[in-house]
């Protein structure tokens, strides 16, 4: 089935350390997106990508990074610097990425700090 | 900038009872509205959109929206509720500068009693 994969569920993270969350699709499509979900703030957007090799910050971009190498990953890199990564992570794409195009999410990564 | 509100973060029917999610917008463009639906611990699932043309729009699941200029209003509505609509609902609308990046609503969620 065609979809997109994020992994793990669950990830937790010690103080100072990198960690990374995975994102894989299946559908062909150019576009990916990561979103950070926070308990009544909605979701907000950290990092997009049109294409391979090329992406753009969001709306909360600082203390994240992302990579596109292949059209079917865009990995999100949650740094150190950081502060406030507890959240629910998701991961979304579109065909082209075009203004009226629908999402399709993941299921989500929730990332704990120990 | 584009923007939503949605108002009411819990709303509590009864099986069998009209839901009806608000969401307005902001936008000095004509926008593209959307409604997205999120069970828990999963992704967003699209339930509908408008972009042009029609401005009662049909969705999965029974529920329609009608987008409404005069009022900048995209409410959400569904006759006769289910105890599986139980799930957070977001209002997103499109921020017209030529890529999809939606803006979220900070969602409603909908409790169904029996």
């Amino acid at each position: 089935d065609g979809g997109i994969t994020q992994s793990p569920k669950y990830l937790f993270r010690k103080e100072g350390q990198n960690v990374t969350l995975s994102c894989e699709q299946n559908l062909n499509h150019d576009a990916m997106y990561w979103y950070r979900q926070d308990p009544g703030q909605g979701l907000r957007l950290i990092y997009y990508s049109q294409i391979v090799n090329d992406f753009q910050k969001g709306d909360i971009a600082e203390g994240y990074s992302v990579s596109r190498e292949k059209k079917e990953s865009f990995p999100l890199t949650v740094t150190s610097a950081q502060k406030n990564p507890t959240a629910f992570y998701l991961c979304a794409s579109s065909s082209s990425g075009v203004t009226n195009e629908k999402l399709f999410f993941g299921s989500g990564t929730q990332l704990s700090v120990l | 900038a584009q923007s939503v509100t949605q108002l009411g973060s819990h709303v509590s029917v009864s099986e069998g009872a009209l839901v009806l999610l608000r969401c307005n917008y902001s936008s000095s463009v004509p926008p593209y509205l959307f409604w997205y639906v999120q069970y828990p611990n999963q992704g967003l699932q699209l339930l509908l959109k408008y972009t042009t043309g029609a401005t009662l729009v049909k969705g999965i699941n029974g529920f329609e929206a009608e987008f409404k200029k005069s009022e900048t209003s995209f409410h959400l509505t569904k006759p006769s509720a289910h105890m599986s609509d139980a799930a957070e609902y977001f209002c997103a609308v499109s921020d017209l500068t030529g890529f999809q990046k939606l803006v979220f609503g900070t969602g409603t969620r909908l409790l169904v009693s029996p």
